[in-house]
């Protein structure tokens, strides 16, 4: 049963340029949600997808979009990008249960 | 608005010891999950535990046990018999809203366990 699956691991982006971010979930879940964490911080959550439809979302500005297929993967994207959106990326799936499981994350550096 | 609130930036364990890891919230929701998270230096959240908030018992898992005092807010985690694996920061976290639906987790800043021989 493969877990959550996130790519790329790591990226280098220069101010300015947009990036993409991949999220696969957990078999069974189709619910998917996006966080943020700057170093030495914890998780802030960016938005969440369901039904190919935003749910949720937290307190980024509108650089930040997403989107959900309808095999339940998810993309994060990310233009005009800042020197203060280096972060660890992590995605969370989830269905009807509370618990939420986590990728590996993408680790996004801008320069 | 929901707030979690870890006051230990980093705690040390003897191996084979336990350890507890505070955690105390602060939320309007009637109903609301807390959750524990662990995240070694590879950067990837693991699951640990999971406390309804209309729960009757505190929640376990193998070695990991939740303290959950609702009068007082708090839901701590109990690590017993600590093995050097568990060295990590660990993240408490909470979900508002409706049991059993997904919504947004608000973590904590984080604990640094370091587990020594």
């Amino acid at each position: 049963d493969a877990g959550v699956t996130q790519s790329p691991t790591h990226l280098i982006k220069t101010r300015g340029q947009q990036v993409t971010l991949r999220c696969s979930p957990k078999s069974g879940h189709d619910t998917v949600s996006w966080y943020q964490q700057a170093l030495g911080q914890g998780p802030q959550f960016i938005f969440q997808y369901y039904e190919e439809e935003e749910r949720q979302r937290g307190n980024f500005p509108d650089r930040f979009s997403g989107h959900q297929f309808p095999n339940y993967s998810s993309e994060l994207n990310v233009n005009a990008l800042l020197l203060g959106d280096s972060a660890l990326y992590l995605c969370a799936s989830s269905s009807e249960s509370p618990e939420q499981y986590f990728g590996p994350g993408t680790r996004l550096t801008v320069t | 608005a929901q707030k979690i609130t870890q006051t230990q930036p980093g705690m040390f364990v003897q191996e084979k010891e336990a350890v507890t890891l505070d955690c105390t919230y602060d939320t309007s929701d009637p109903s609301y999950g807390l959750f524990w998270y662990k995240q070694p230096s590879s950067g990837e959240m693991i699951f640990l535990i999971y406390q309804g908030s209309y729960d009757q018992q505190n929640a376990t898992e193998g070695r990991y046990s939740l303290n959950f005092q609702k009068a007082r807010k708090s839901a701590n985690l109990v690590i017993s018999a600590s093995q050097l694996g568990d060295s990590a920061m660990y993240f408490c976290a909470m979900r508002g809203g409706n049991t059993g639906t997904a919504s947004k987790l608000t973590f904590g800043t984080g604990t640094r366990l370091q587990v020594t021989l």
